[in-house]
C-alpha cells in the first residue's frame, strides 16, 4: 500500500514569505499529525488533526496553522517565514488511538 | 521541552556486534515506541511498548521498560552497518492526547 505522501521535497523560501506543505496521509488512516525537526530543538509536535478537526496543538505561535481535508488529506502553512523555520517537517498518519506512526519523508524547507 | 532523554548521543559499534541505547522520560504513559531515522528522513517505526508490558521482541530488537523508573532501553543485536542511522524514542502521554513526544536521540554508527 502507498505510504505518507509529502510535497514538495524540498522548499526554498524568503524571510516574510508564507509556505504550504502537502500531506497525503496511509488511506484509512484519519489522524494526520505534523512535526518540526531542528538540529537544536529534535523533534517537536505541531498539531494533529482527526475527521476535519484540529485534536491538539503543540507550542508553536499562531504563524503555524494546519488544516484537514475530508479525504483526510492535511496541508500545514507557515505564514511570515522566520530564519528560525527552516526545518524538515514531518507528516505522520496513525490508524489507531495511541498506536504507531507512519512518517512521510518529510519536507525540507529552507528560509533565506 | 521534549519528553525524553537519550543516552547515549551518540554510539559507534563494529558490525556484528550488540547495540544498547536508553531512554528516559517525564511523565505517565500510555506507551513508548521506538522509530529508526536515515540521514534526515522520514522515520519508521521499529516496536511499540504499552506501559503495561515489561519486554518486547521484534527479530534483532529487543526493548524493555521499567515504568517505575520511567526508563526504556532498545537493543540491537548482531548489528550490521544497514542499522547506521539515528534512535529515537516516542512516548504516548497517558493524558489522552495523540501525539508523541520525542526523545534526544541516539546517532548509531556500525562499521563494516
Amino acid at each position: 500500500k502507498a505510504g505518507v505522501t509529502q510535497t514538495p521535497r524540498y522548499l526554498i523560501k524568503t524571510r516574510g514569505q508564507q509556505v504550504t506543505l502537502s500531506c497525503s496521509p496511509i488511506s484509512g488512516h484519519r489522524s494526520v499529525s505534523w512535526y518540526q525537526q531542528t538540529p537544536g530543538q529534535g523533534l517537536q509536535f505541531l498539531f494533529e488533526y482527526f475527521s476535519e478537526t484540529q485534536r491538539n496543538k503543540g507550542n508553536f505561535p499562531g504563524r503555524f496553522s494546519g488544516r484537514q481535508f475530508s479525504n483526510s488529506r492535511s496541508e500545514m502553512n507557515v505564514s511570515t517565514l522566520e530564519l528560525g523555520d527552516s526545518a524538515l517537517y514531518l507528516c505522520a498518519s496513525s490508524l489507531a488511538e495511541a498506536g504507531s506512526y507512519t512518517f512521510g519523508s518529510g519536507t525540507r524547507l529552507t528560509v533565506v | 521541552s521534549q519528553q525524553g532523554e537519550e543516552d547515549p548521543q551518540a554510539l559507534s559499534i563494529q558490525e556484528g556486534e550488540n547495540a544498547t541505547m536508553n531512554c528516559s522520560y517525564k511523565t505517565s504513559i500510555n506507551n513508548l515506541q521506538w522509530y529508526r531515522q536515515n540521514s534526515g528522513r522520514g522515520l519508521v517505526h521499529l516496536i511499540l511498548i504499552r506501559s503495561n508490558e515489561r519486554e518486547k521482541h521484534s527479530g534483532r530488537l529487543r526493548v524493555t521498560l521499567d515504568t517505575s523508573k520511567k526508563s526504556s532501553s532498545l537493543l540491537i543485536t548482531a548489528s550490521r552497518a544497514a542499522d547506521t542511522a539515528s534512535y529515537f524514542c516516542a512516548t504516548v502521554l497517558k493524558t489522552g492526547a495523540n501525539n508523541l513526544f520525542f526523545g534526544t536521540g541516539t546517532r548509531l554508527t556500525v562499521i563494516p
